[in-house]
C-alpha cells in the first residue's frame, strides 16, 4: 500500500533561514516521488520529482530533496527562505493503478516566514 | 510548457442550478485529467479520472450523477456540478497528465460558492 506522512502540519522561519519540510513515504513498489507548492487560492506548482534517476534532486525557486530509501524520506530543502515562499506544500507519491497513475498526498505542510 | 488551464476561477450560483468548470491542456494532449476537490486548510481528494474518449472513473464516495465529466477531446475535460448545494461549495482543481508520464500538471483551481 502507498501512502504519504508530512510530519509537520505548520513550519515557521525566518526569512533567510533555512528551511526544511519533512516528509515520509511508504511504497510497494520502487516510488516515483513529488513536492508540490500551493499559494492561496490557486493550483499547485511542480517543485520537483524523484524517479531514481539521483537521490539528490534540485527544483525550482533554490528547493531541493533528498530521497533516502532507508529511512523512506523524501525531505525538501532550501538553504535560505523568501518571503515569497510562504505557502502550502505538499508531498505526493505516485503509483500506478489499473493502467493510469495516481497520486496520494499528503496532507500538506504550511510554511510561514517571518520577516 | 505543460500548462494546465480551468475556467472559471471563481463562481456563485444559486441552489438548485448547474455549473460547468473547463479544464484544458494548452501545450500538449492529455489523454488523462484528474478531477480533486480541496477542503479548506486540507489536502487534495481525488473525485475521478477522466480518460479521452471514455467514461470517468470516480473514487468512492463521489456521486457520478452529481458531479458530471466529460473529457471529450484530448485538451478538454469539463466538470459539471449538477443541482448544486451548500454543501457542495468548494476548491476545484483539475490536473492533466502528460502521455504515459506520471507528472499531473495543476490547472489554477475554481471556487464554487454555492448559495
Amino acid at each position: 500500500a502507498q501512502s504519504v506522512t508530512q510530519l509537520d502540519s505548520h513550519v515557521s522561519v525566518s526569512e533567510g533561514t533555512p528551511v526544511l519540510l519533512r516528509c515520509n513515504y511508504s511504497s510497494s513498489y520502487s516510488p516515483s516521488l513529488f513536492w508540490y507548492v500551493q499559494h492561496p487560492n490557486k493550483g499547485l506548482q511542480l517543485l520537483l520529482k524523484y524517479t531514481s534517476a539521483a537521490t539528490l534532486v534540485k527544483g525550482i525557486n533554490g528547493f531541493e530533496a533528498e530521497f533516502k530509501k532507508s529511512e523512506t524520506s523524501f525531505h525538501l530543502t532550501k538553504p535560505s527562505a523568501h518571503m515569497s515562499d510562504a505557502a502550502e506544500y505538499f508531498c505526493v507519491v505516485s503509483f500506478l493503478t489499473s493502467g493510469t497513475y495516481k497520486y496520494i498526498f499528503g496532507t500538506g505542510t504550511r510554511l510561514k516566514v517571518l520577516a | 510548457g505543460a500548462v494546465v488551464s480551468q475556467h472559471p476561477s471563481w463562481v456563485i450560483c444559486k441552489s438548485g442550478t448547474s455549473v460547468k468548470i473547463e479544464c484544458r491542456s494548452l501545450d500538449f494532449q492529455a489523454t488523462t485529467m484528474f478531477w480533486y476537490r480541496q477542503f479548506p486548510k486540507q489536502s487534495l481528494m481525488l473525485m475521478a479520472t477522466s480518460n479521452e474518449g471514455s467514461k470517468a472513473t470516480y473514487e468512492q464516495g463521489v456521486e457520478k450523477d452529481k458531479f458530471l465529466i466529460n473529457h471529450a477531446s484530448l485538451t478538454l475535460s469539463t466538470l459539471t456540478v449538477t443541482s448544486a448545494h451548500p454543501e457542495d461549495s468548494s476548491f476545484y482543481i483539475c490536473s492533466a497528465r502528460v502521455g504515459g508520464l506520471d507528472i499531473q500538471y495543476f490547472g489554477a483551481g475554481t471556487r464554487l460558492s454555492v448559495l
